[in-house]
């Protein structure tokens, strides 16, 4: 049981340049999310999803995109990278919307030149 | 709204200080209050939740209370280690924002030996 697993662990993009974050769970967890953590801004929601083929915005999903294709998979995608996306990126599951302790993923740092 | 205010950091201490981090929070009728811990360079993990008023969370030595009347939940420990470095977070979940996490920004603990 790996639990949540995020690949890559750091990645260096150019402005421009697009790439998918990569998020898995082995929980069979109906509900997965992806969060950035900034410096003094805390963990901010970019999106959510509640179960394959449902997805929806968080508080900043601009310049990112979703799919959920499957239970397993949630996949972050940057379209066109900007410097303001330098952050570290966390996937996180649980067993539903509604369930109360979330699990997550170690994380994948990002830095946007 | 929903809110999660904590004391900034970064708190510094001695191993086998007594550690209090203050939360407070702002939430419409009876949310449920976590604290999460995040390790240095790794993702973040339920340390303990309350439930309803005047439940005491606890685990691994750490202690926090869910006081309704004055909207706190202040995270303790007795005697903390050098392994309790880290980065701690007060967060919410309320039926009215359907159980999205509400997180504070997060206090660094940094313990000396």
């Amino acid at each position: 049981n790996a639990g949540v697993t995020q690949t890559p662990k750091f990645q260096v993009l150019k402005t421009g340049q697009s790439m998918t974050l990569q998020c898995a769970q082995d929980m069979n967890h109906e509900y997965m999310s992806w969060y950035r953590q900034d410096p003094g801004m805390g963990l901010r929601l970019i999106h959510y999803s509640v179960g394959a083929g449902i997805t929806d915005q968080g508080e900043v999903p601009n310049g990112y995109n979703v799919s959920r294709s499957t239970t397993e998979d949630f996949p972050l995608r940057l379209l066109s990278a900007a410097p303001s996306q330098t952050s570290v990126y966390f996937c996180a599951s649980s067993y539903s919307a509604s369930a109360e302790t979330q699990y997550f993923g170690p994380g994948t740092r990002l830095l946007v030149l | 709204g929903n809110s999660v205010t904590q004391m900034e950091g970064p708190v510094t201490l001695s191993e086998e200080a007594f550690l209090t981090i203050n939360c407070t929070y702002t939430a419409t009728g009876y949310p449920s209050l976590f604290w999460y811990v995040q390790y240095p360079g790794e993702g973040l993990q339920l340390l303990l939740k309350a439930t309803k008023a005047d439940d005491k969370g606890s685990n691994k030595g750490f202690e926090a209370t869910y006081r309704k009347e004055t909207t706190s939940f202040h995270l303790e420990k007795g005697s903390v280690q050098v392994s309790d470095s880290a980065v701690y977070f007060c967060a919410l979940t309320n039926a009215g924002n359907n159980r999205k996490l509400i997180w504070g920004l997060g206090t660094s603990l940094a313990v000396n030996p």
